[in-house]
């Protein structure tokens, strides 16, 4: 099982290019998130979706976009890439309430490593 | 919003020795999940908690889900080597929308000396 993927593992943007994240999971999990990692912060959540066709946003979502057309894909935009957006960025999804209790457990994809300069 | 408090930050041991380290949160939770994260990779899960007063083990870890619902605490027995890594804990308030989604801790590094 490949679980969560997400492409690329690293990238190095300029300020102001724009560009999207890419993440995939085959265990037809009802939930996706993003989270952003940085140094002494923890992980905090971007954007998050309960199923196809439906998303909000988390604790951070300014200067992100998402979308969910499909149950498999959530990608994530950004927009107008700043320095502040130098991160590492995680994809999880979760099984929510399809086909049993919604029990939380995120599963987690390897990150992508962005730079912006 | 709310927030998790996690302590130690970092924990610097000798191979053998036990780790205890604990969460704390403002507001009542009724999950609480211990991740690992080792360098380069995604976190990783390692315990979860439903009810109050619940003890789990995994292995060498065990992780309690506070009384008063608002604490969590992990402790690692005899550690070796490659319990190396991010510790983190994680707690949510309920199920769907945004009481559903998780709440991170931000994590305690923990280095074992051979």
């Amino acid at each position: 099982n490949a679980g969560v993927t997400q492409t690329p593992k690293f990238q190095v943007l300029k300020t102001g290019q724009s560009m999207t994240l890419q993440c995939a999971q085959d265990m037809n999990h009802e939930y996706m998130s993003w989270y952003r990692q940085d140094p002494g912060m923890g992980l905090r959540l971007i954007h998050y979706s309960v199923g196809a066709g439906i998303t909000d946003q988390g604790e951070v979502p300014n200067g992100y976009n998402v979308s969910r057309s499909t149950t498999e894909d959530f990608p994530l935009r950004l927009l107008s890439a700043a320095p502040s957006q130098t991160s590492v960025y995680f994809c999880a999804s979760s099984r929510g309430r399809k086909g049993g209790r919604d029990t939380g457990e995120l599963f987690f994809g390897e990150g992508s490593r962005l730079t912006v300069l | 919003g709310q927030q998790l408090n996690q302590s130690p930050q970092s924990m610097f041991i000798q191979e053998g020795e036990d780790v205890s380290m604990n969460c704390t949160s403002s507001s009542i939770f009724n999950t609480w999940l211990w991740y690992k994260q080792e360098p380069g990779e995604g976190p990783v899960l390692l315990i979860a908690l439903y009810k109050a007063g619940e003890l789990t083990s995994n292995g060498r870890l065990t992780a309690q889900f506070g009384i008063t619902r608002k604490d969590s605490f992990l402790n690692i027995s005899a550690s070796i080597p490659s319990d190396v890594g991010i510790y983190f804990c994680a707690g949510r308030t309920g199920y769907g929308g945004s009481q559903g989604n998780l709440i991170f801790g931000k994590g305690t590094k923990l280095s074992v000396k051979p």
